[in-house]
């Protein structure tokens, strides 16, 4: 079968870096995604990777080894407004998304 | 407006009766999903369209019907809603390259009794 995996939920301090891990089993592979989700609002894009390696975007970076099946996603300079849910998703052979359930993400001051 | 826009915004349904989500896109996107999220569960396909005309099943289709006559509308009908439907269900678009990100609408609550 195939299987997202990511921890539930993670709690941080404003101002430091968080790393979110997500680790995958699809039937084939054709890009890592990761959408931040806040409470009540739709999902939105955050990052693509679809070689090894990482990928910086401003405060966020993205890590993706393929022979690992394992993503990173890198928070830095921590902000209230970054209290969200962060969603993995593996594109697979079909070229269709299969999601992970999300982690929680908790800013504390 | 560029976007994707859903309707409605929520909904109370009486488990036994019809109804549309509507998805409407103006990004002239080939692709269309419809997905719906549960609680500690991920985002779940439902049904899928890569083009006008075209429709494919997701991982969780029983139930669930969906048309696409054109490119901008792809509405999710449900034809006898049961109360294991309550959720709330996203619409997303997107071109079809590998890259391609998805877009996704407001989403619906729905509530079936």
């Amino acid at each position: 079968g195939q299987n997202i995996d990511q921890p539930t939920e993670m709690t941080a301090t404003e101002g430091a870096i968080v790393q979110i891990n997500c680790t995958y089993q699809t039937s084939g592979f054709n890009g890592l995604f990761w959408y931040q989700q806040h409470a009540g609002e739709a999902p939105t894009f955050l990052s693509y990777n679809v070689l090894d390696g990482l990928e910086e975007k401003g405060r966020f970076s993205s890590f993706l080894s393929r022979s690992k099946g394992y993503s990173y996603l890198l928070l830095k300079e921590l902000q209230m407004k970054d209290s969200a849910s962060y969603l993995c998703a593996v594109r697979d052979s079909n070229y269709q998304l299969i999601w992970g359930a999300g982690t929680k993400l908790i800013i504390k001051p | 407006i560029a976007g994707i826009t859903q309707a409605p915004t929520s909904q109370i349904l009486a488990a036994g009766r019809r109804m549309t989500l509507r998805c409407t896109q103006d990004m002239r996107h080939n692709a269309m999903y419809w997905y719906r999220q549960d609680l500690g569960l991920g985002l779940r396909l439902i049904h899928y369209s890569n083009t006008a005309g075209t429709t494919g099943k997701g991982e969780v289709p029983d139930g669930y019907s969906v048309s696409r006559a054109n490119t901008d509308d792809f509405p999710l009908t449900l034809a006898s809603a049961v109360p294991s439907q309550t959720s709330v269900y996203f619409c997303a678009s997107s071109g079809t390259s590998g890259a391609d990100t998805q877009y996704f609408g407001p989403g619906t609550r729905l509530t079936v009794l």
